[in-house]
């Protein structure tokens, strides 16, 4: 299968603390992105990292790529109760349109 | 204004029934896709088109048929409805096919459940 893997699969944690989840993948990509998906919603894009990149930041978040261990982690610091979503992690192969995403991190922040 | 809408929200058949999904950007993106949400929440493509043009076109059976008559939509047709066709059916709009450094703006979703 060409689907990514993510773990941890459910991760349940306090408001204030920090989650990170990590991505692996399996083809050589032109980028890597992350996706929120609330219940009931369709998913929602959050950062974007170029292969050329190894450590990207956008607010709260923080996405690192390591591509010879084909590999992603999104740190989410600070954590809300709002954060509560699944997040998904998406990549682009090399000279293809084809996003393939990974099976997905289940994230819940207790309030 | 949404920018991506899908309809219908809901849609609840009988096995071996014909249905249609409709999707609608108002983005201007040249390449809309299609993609399934299973139980598990596995999200796999299906169909990309770019500029009415079949681009992708995953190991889909072909009692599905995407039709776009025009860039601002994109229709999944599904004939012969199976319980394996069960899903969360979401379309996606992408400015620049997805080679480069665009993103995807999916719709909210169709779930569909067959009976």
């Amino acid at each position: 299968s060409q689907q990514g893997e993510e773990d941890p699969q459910a991760l349940s944690i306090q408001e204030g603390e920090n989650a990170t989840m990590n991505c692996s993948y399996k083809t050589s990509i032109n980028n890597l992105q992350w996706y929120r998906q609330n219940s009931g919603r369709g998913l929602v894009h959050l950062i974007l990292i170029r292969s050329n990149e190894r450590e990207k930041h956008s607010g709260r978040l923080r996405v690192t790529l390591d591509t010879s261990k084909k590999s992603s982690s999104l740190l989410i610091t600070a954590s809300r109760a709002a954060d509560t979503a699944s997040y998904f992690c998406a990549t682009v192969s090399s000279g293809t349109y084809k996003y393939i995403f990974g099976t997905g991190t289940r994230l819940k922040v207790l309030a | 204004d949404t920018a991506v809408s899908q309809t219908p929200k809901y849609l609840v058949t009988q096995m071996g029934n014909d249905k249609s999904i409709k999707c609608e950007q108002n983005l201007g993106h040249d390449t809309m896709y299609w993609y399934k949400q299973d139980s598990k929440k596995f999200l796999k493509i299906m169909f990309s088109y770019n500029n009415k043009e079949l681009i992708i076109n995953e190991t889909v059976p072909n009692r599905f048929s995407p039709k776009s008559p025009d860039k601002a939509h994109l229709n999944l047709h599904i004939n012969s409805l199976e319980l394996g066709d069960s899903a969360v059916y979401f379309c996606a709009p992408s400015l620049l096919g997805g080679g480069g450094t665009d993103t995807q703006y999916f719709g909210p979703g169709t779930r569909l459940t067959v009976l």
